[in-house]
């Protein structure tokens, strides 16, 4: 059974940093396009970020220079580091398993920006 | 960046029929942009109901479909249902970097 799990939110200063990771089971994350997908409180769905299975990345405008997505193999996760957090990144951060047709999403982990 | 537009809100009939457009700045939408349609319902993750433009997955209702309509991707309700009431997000590719529209609010009412 494919499962994700997001951990590694929580509460940051602006322009603190956080490393978010996603624990996968079920499937390896080495051979899957994995992305990061945020949703602040009350608003729509954001893109941020996904890893190919060839290893590149894309980013989100929003976030590109500051976030990075990442992957260990030997232990089957993904992370995102995030830098010069500012205020509206504050979300609910989602490891989402969804190209070519699939549909696994986390419970998601809450970043909250303030001081 | 480009934008990604959709309708900020829609209300359909019971049984009626409602059409959900995603438009781009860039352009027309293209079926290589791999356009997406995301479900979410108060509380919940999104989930895929249309992928590559017409694409269903199994728990897709067959009252949904996906389409290219006059230059944006669609998202076609026929015989609207109460449990329809949701957000709808489409999602667009970018050559690799992904955008999502803004959201539309379906009211079944």
């Amino acid at each position: 059974e494919v499962q994700l799990v997001e951990s590694g939110g929580g509460l940051i200063q602006p322009g603190g940093s956080l490393r978010l990771s996603c624990a996968a089971s079920g499937f390896s994350v080495s051979s899957n396009h994995i992305s990061w997908v945020r949703q602040a409180p009350g608003k729509g769905l954001e893109w941020v970020s996904v890893i190919y299975s060839s290893g590149g990345t894309f980013y989100a405008d929003s976030v590109r220079g500051r976030f990075t997505i990442s992957r260990d193999n030997s232990k089957n996760t993904l992370y995102l580091q995030m830098n010069s957090l500012r205020a509206e990144d504050t979300a609910l951060y989602y490891c989402a398993k969804i190209d070519y047709g699939e549909d696994y999403w986390g419970q998601g982990t809450l970043v909250t920006v303030s001081s | 960046q480009a934008v990604v537009t959709q309708e900020p809100s829609l209300t359909v009939s019971p049984g009626g029929t409602v059409t959900l457009t995603c438009g781009s700045s860039t352009g027309a939408v293209t079926s290589g942009h791999y356009p997406y349609w995301f479900q979410q319902k108060p509380g919940q993750a999104p989930r895929t109901l249309i992928f590559d433009t017409t694409n269903k997955h199994s728990w897709t209702p067959a009252r949904f479909s996906g389409s290219l309509l006059g230059g944006k991707a669609a998202l076609t309700l026929s015989g609207a249902q109460p449990e329809d009431e949701a957000e709808y997000y489409c999602l667009l590719s970018y050559s690799g970097v992904r955008v999502f529209g803004g959201g539309t609010k379906l009211t079944v009412l």
